[in-house]
């Protein structure tokens, strides 16, 4: 399974970007690339993904680096609402998703 | 579409009892996975089924888990003989098809004392 790298936390003000990375250096060239984040006592929760292009939904922007060895989520303004454990996982065979630790977004009111 | 339902929410056993979960995915969804997820960590893999096969089986799911799909529909995990490194939120995650995203549920906390 592809393993991913993340930051263990971030800090954002309200009302500002936010960009959080993932390196999954040992993703497989056909494996798409999934964001979901968690609220405390919640199942995660999707965000977005892909697989080469970058993408944008409600909710979020994906950047994937061009060797799609990285990738960054882009919140466009972060609010409270989005401070939450933010995971990124490749989705491997079986559409089954490896979650690392996660990055802890926290978010200045 | 009601979701990804999981009962009970929480469930506090002895050590030692054997204890049962339930997952009732989206219905028209036919791939189920289970996830066991700790303090602090992220969801680990465990199993998954398509329809009523179960294709794959983490390391992680010993000989006293067990995990059935008997319709295709609802799933249930079992432990027997429960210990208290056990204690765990178990997560159940459906999607339509390979590809597609996961729909979570609200998950199982287990306490073993």
């Amino acid at each position: 399974d592809a393993k991913t790298t993340q930051p263990n936390s971030m800090e954002s003000n309200e009302e500002e970007p936010v960009h959080l990375p993932c390196n999954h250096s040992t993703i497989s060239g056909t494996d798409y690339i999934h964001w979901y984040r968690q609220l405390p006592s919640q199942g995660p929760e999707y965000v977005i993904h892909g697989l080469t292009s970058n993408v944008n939904n409600r909710m979020a922007s994906l950047a994937i680096a061009e060797d799609r060895k990285s990738s960054t989520l882009i919140l466009h303004r972060a609010t409270l609402r989005d401070a939450a454990v933010y995971y990124c996982s490749p989705q491997g065979y079986g559409n089954k998703l490896v979650f690392g630790a996660g990055t802890i977004l926290r978010v200045k009111s | 579409d009601t979701g990804v339902s999981q009962n009970p929410r929480h469930k506090i056993t002895k050590r030692g009892q054997n204890v049962t979960f339930r997952c009732d995915p989206i219905s028209e969804h036919n791939r189920l996975y289970w996830y066991r997820q700790t303090l602090g960590q992220g969801p680990e893999f465990l199993t998954y089924f398509q329809n009523e096969a179960q294709l794959e089986k983490s390391r992680l799911l010993s000989d006293r888990f067990s995990a059935e799909r008997p319709k295709g529909s609802f799933s249930t995990l079992e432990i027997q003989r429960t210990e208290q490194g056990d204690s765990a939120m178990y997560l159940c995650a459906s999607s339509l098809v390979s590809g597609e995203k996961l729909f979570f549920g609200s998950g199982t906390q287990l306490s073993v004392l």
